[in-house]
């Protein structure tokens, strides 16, 4: 079993609308909880990150965290052409020797229509 | 200071050749880890520094991978007798010294082993 599980998709919405991208992790000690934007070909930027039960919001974006059920989900809403990117999912596994060690999902692909 | 650079973006080598990337991070940052990525996956953890000390490795680092942060500040990661598996993209990344922060990764290295 993976640690991190994310759908690959691809999850495919039209522009307005809200997309939806879902993670579960194995590992009940984890900690924090982050989500990364990948274009093709660039590296993963950080876009929201969460540590609590419930959500976080920033602008368009919502995290979601439920440590009972080790789900954690992020809501686009309006969703925009420039949005369609992979969706990263990563989460800190609490490990005195490996210091903030994220370990991710293999990303879900996200494209949203005109 | 603005980011995590690292150096060269691309590297194409023959098979055999031993190969060497360069990341230099973001200067308050003591944290320093090299993450693997293949096509359509997530990003993998090869190793971690936290200042000079290198305290993590994956087993995903075999013996022909070495890593090496000699005064805490920019590091370096050597491959030797590439192999075709090795084709991949090489991220660098940083954080701070507090606990759950995400990382801010470099813009990678695109090894392609020919």
């Amino acid at each position: 079993q993976k640690e991190v599980e994310q759908n690959s998709g691809p999850l495919s919405v039209p522009e307005g609308a809200i997309a939806s991208l879902n993670c579960t992790y194995s590992d009940r000690g984890s900690q924090s909880f982050f989500w990364y934007r990948q274009y093709s070909g660039k590296s993963p930027e950080l876009i929201m990150f969460i540590y609590s039960n419930g959500d976080k919001e920033d602008g368009r974006f919502t995290a979601q965290l439920n440590k009972a059920s080790q789900y954690v989900s992020l809501l686009i809403r309006d969703s925009q052409p420039s949005d369609s990117a992979t969706y990263l999912c990563a989460v800190n596994i609490l490990d005195n020797n490996a210091g903030n060690m994220l370990t991710f999902g293999g990303g879900t692909r996200l494209m949203v229509k005109p | 200071d603005t980011g995590v650079s690292q150096d060269p973006r691309h590297k194409i080598t023959k098979r055999g050749q031993n190969v060497t990337f360069r990341c230099d991070p973001i200067s308050e940052h003591n944290r320093l880890y090299w993450y693997r990525q293949t096509l359509g996956q997530g990003p993998e953890f090869l190793t971690y520094f936290q200042n000079e000390a290198q305290l993590e490795k994956s087993r995903l680092l075999s013996d022909r991978f070495s890593a090496e942060r000699p005064k805490g500040s920019f590091s370096t990661l050597e491959i030797q007798r590439t192999e075709q598996g090795d084709s991949a993209m090489y991220l660098c990344a940083s954080s701070s010294p507090w606990t759950g922060a995400g990382y801010t990764f470099g813009s990678g290295t695109r090894l392609t082993v020919v």
